[in-house]
């Protein structure tokens, strides 16, 4: 099955610096890569995806890039504010059949005033 | 707010005890999904449900099972709990279950097994 890491664990920047998570998968099927945001008390949010179809994709701060080539993908936050803290999580999918994403470990974002 | 209710947010319970954790999917999604979180294993899939079917079964434990009602909200029970049955459990949602979707997640329901 799919193995998807993520790194770093934690990730600690200040206010205004940019911050940068990368995530590894194994499977070369996969095809459609979500992250998610989980902030303390809630559950996983979904903020972008990208799929296999193209190489980067943005969202006002955000941004994510894919290399198929070398199965990885990462997320970008530029600008980073402190409700940018939360625990990120990537995650890899097949289209087609059940979606089943296969998530990350995750990484502990602080941003420091 | 997702959309997806989960209760309740906190369980205490005993080890060797049944439990029963309850989600009520976003108005008109059809798919449920099971989460357990913990420290050590991050996210991990555990059952997904599409209109009263399983669709999809990960790494679920035999002393767990679930269940969609007509209604499409979805239960979750755990029987004969062990202290590493403590995790957060979510419930998510989606529109469908055919094809890569948007996943809705709840806000979980803490279990301590004590």
């Amino acid at each position: 099955g799919e193995n998807v890491e993520q790194h770093p664990s934690t990730l600690s920047v200040q206010e205004g610096d940019s911050a940068v998570i990368k995530c590894t998968y194994s499977d070369s099927a996969s095809n459609y890569f979500p992250w998610y945001k989980q902030e303390l008390g809630k559950g996983p949010q979904l903020i972008i995806d990208i799929r296999s179809n193209v190489g980067e994709k943005k969202d006002q701060r955000i941004a994510v890039t894919l290399n198929k080539t070398a199965k990885h993908f990462s997320l970008h936050i530029t600008e980073t504010q402190p409700e940018d803290s939360a625990v990120y999580f990537c995650a890899a999918s097949q289209e087609g059949g059940s979606y089943i994403p296969t998530f990350g470990r995750g990484t502990s974002l602080i941003v420091h005033p | 707010d997702s959309g997806v209710t989960q209760t309740p947010k906190h369980l205490i319970t005993a080890t060797g005890q049944r439990v029963t954790l309850r989600c009520s999917p976003r108005s008109g999604d059809l798919s449920v999904y099971w989460y357990q979180q913990s420290l050590d294993q991050g996210l991990q899939f555990l059952i997904q449900y599409y209109n009263g079917e399983e669709r999809a079964k990960g790494n679920i434990l035999e002393r767990f099972s679930a269940q969609q009602f007509p209604d499409l909200h979805s239960e979750l029970n755990l029987s004969s709990l062990e202290l590493g049955d403590s995790a957060l459990y979510f419930c998510a949602s989606s529109a469908g279950g055919g094809t890569n979707e948007k996943l809705f997640f709840g806000s979980g329901t803490q279990l301590s097994v004590l």
